[in-house]
């Protein structure tokens, strides 16, 4: 199984350009996400899906568009690229579990590598 | 809402010395916690995990106990090693919500 994977790697935009990630999981999980990490700031969400055709929005969604058309991928989408858009971007998947009391909520994620975007 | 908060790093140890790193978080229900580790241009990979108070989460030879009591998740190795130097993320996830709550991540370096 290959996991979680994200193309491209590394990518170099000028302002206002556009371009979409992609993302891929074959573990058959039901939720996928979109998160960006900037230095200091940890992991923040920019969208989820919890199914196939179904997308939400995260922490920090602007100047961000998803979709979900295969249950397998998850898009990312930058109409218009802005320099604040700089950032690794991680994409994550996950089948999360509740315990027959509905006490636990084990969502753990599997991550992908990332993809490192430039905004010039 | 929910939050994680984490000491703040870098933290620089000798090899073979003691490791602690501090977590503590705020949750509404009973959260699952998590560590994560990254590795130098590497996505995120899942260190340990603890589903309820109590339950202690190992691997590699780290460490970390649920205590509810305390709202706290701390990571602990008793002899780290220079491959240990990674940045640590401590996360939870809670009844309600859909994604994880993550930490601003402590960054290890481990001198030989």
């Amino acid at each position: 199984n290959a996991g979680v994977t994200q193309t491209p790697k590394f990518r170099v935009l000028k302002t206002g350009q556009s371009m979409t990630l992609l993302c891929a999981q074959d573990m058959n999980h039901e939720y996928m996400y979109w998160y960006r990490q900037d230095p200091g700031m940890g992991l923040r969400l920019i969208h989820y899906s919890v199914g196939e055709g179904t997308t939400a929005k995260g922490e920090v969604p602007d100047g961000y568009n998803v979709s979900r058309l295969k249950k397998q991928n998850f898009l990312l989408g930058l109409e218009s690229a802005a320099p604040s858009q700089t950032s690794v971007y991680f994409c994550a998947s996950s089948y999360p579990r509740t315990a027959l009391n509905l006490a636990v909520f084990d969502n753990e994620q599997f991550f992908g590598p990332g993809t490192r975007l430039t905004v010039l | 809402g929910n939050s994680v908060t984490q000491m703040e790093g870098p933290v620089t140890l000798s090899e073979e010395a003691f490791l602690t790193i501090n977590c503590t978080y705020t949750a509404t229900g009973y959260p699952s916690l998590f560590w994560y580790v990254q590795y130098p241009g590497e996505g995120l990979q899942l260190l340990l995990k603890a589903t309820k108070a109590d339950d202690k989460g190992s691997n590699k030879g780290f460490e970390a106990t649920y205590r509810k009591e305390t709202t706290s998740f701390h990571l602990e190795k008793g002899s780290v090693q220079v491959s240990d130097s990674a940045v640590y993320f401590c996360a939870l996830s809670a009844p309600g919500r859909r994604a994880l709550t993550f930490g601003s991540g402590t960054r290890l370096q481990v001198q030989p």
